[in-house]
């Protein structure tokens, strides 16, 4: 049990676009969802923490305006990046706490081009 | 925000030979989990310590949890190739009100043939 289903796992998109990736708790209620970037060869880095029915708590040094997050549901947490750009390309992947401990999704690799 | 570090930062050992990887932190921690974790995939835990002190073994991998409960340690007896991985340390750390689940700095090793 405890499963976190995140999509897209890879995307490709032009620099200027958005990209939106979901994180979905399949069998339990995510009240809390963590966002991780992580860089080739590098530990997670904690983006921001989003929490349902109330504003994503941003880490110092992420903008807020181009990483937006939403948790408007018990079982779905979403981050934007908008307007991205090659230096966005990243490996973005969520966690959330349950009884069992912390699951994460699978990640989404983002290639901006 | 409180900060768990890792060293060595990268090993490259032959196979057969033992390792340590350390996780230090100047806060107190709950909890320390460990994981490992393969390009592109999110990480796989492998073991939570929870009292100062405590000695976990795991096949060929022990895990101890500093008295203080500020650090802990992995050691791998008889490394194989199939270690080969990032290894992550992660706790619940809490800065401005906000609890957060933050990840250690990160080992990555090599295990060679």
């Amino acid at each position: 049990g405890a499963v976190v289903s995140q999509h897209p796992s890879r995307v490709i998109c032009k620099s200027g676009t958005s990209v939106k990736i979901e994180c979905r708790s399949l069998d339990f209620q995510a009240t809390t969802m963590f966002w991780y970037r992580q860089f080739p060869k590098k530990s997670l880095m904690l983006m921001a923490t989003s929490n349902e029915g109330s504003k994503a708590t941003y880490e110092q040094g992420v903008e807020k305006d181009k990483f937006l997050i939403n948790h408007a549901s018990l079982t779905l947490s979403t981050l934007t990046v908008t307007s991205a750009h090659p230096e966005d390309s990243s490996f973005y992947i969520c966690s959330a706490p349950t009884t069992y401990g912390y699951t994460f999704g699978s990640g989404t690799r983002l290639t901006v081009v | 925000t409180q900060l768990l570090e890792q060293s060595p930062q990268f090993l490259s050992i032959q196979e057969g030979e033992n390792l340590t990887v350390y996780c230090n932190s100047s806060s107190v921690f709950s909890s320390l989990q460990w994981y490992r974790q393969e390009p592109g995939e999110g990480p796989v835990l492998l073991v939570t310590v929870v009292t100062g002190g405590e000695v976990k073994k795991l096949k060929r991998l022990t895990f101890q949890f500093g008295d203080a409960r500020k650090d802990s340690s992995l050691h791998i007896t008889a490394a194989q190739p199939g270690d080969t991985g990032l290894y992550l340390c992660a706790g619940v750390g809490r800065a401005s009100g906000t609890y957060k689940y933050i990840f250690g700095t990160g080992t990555r090793l090599k295990v060679l043939a």
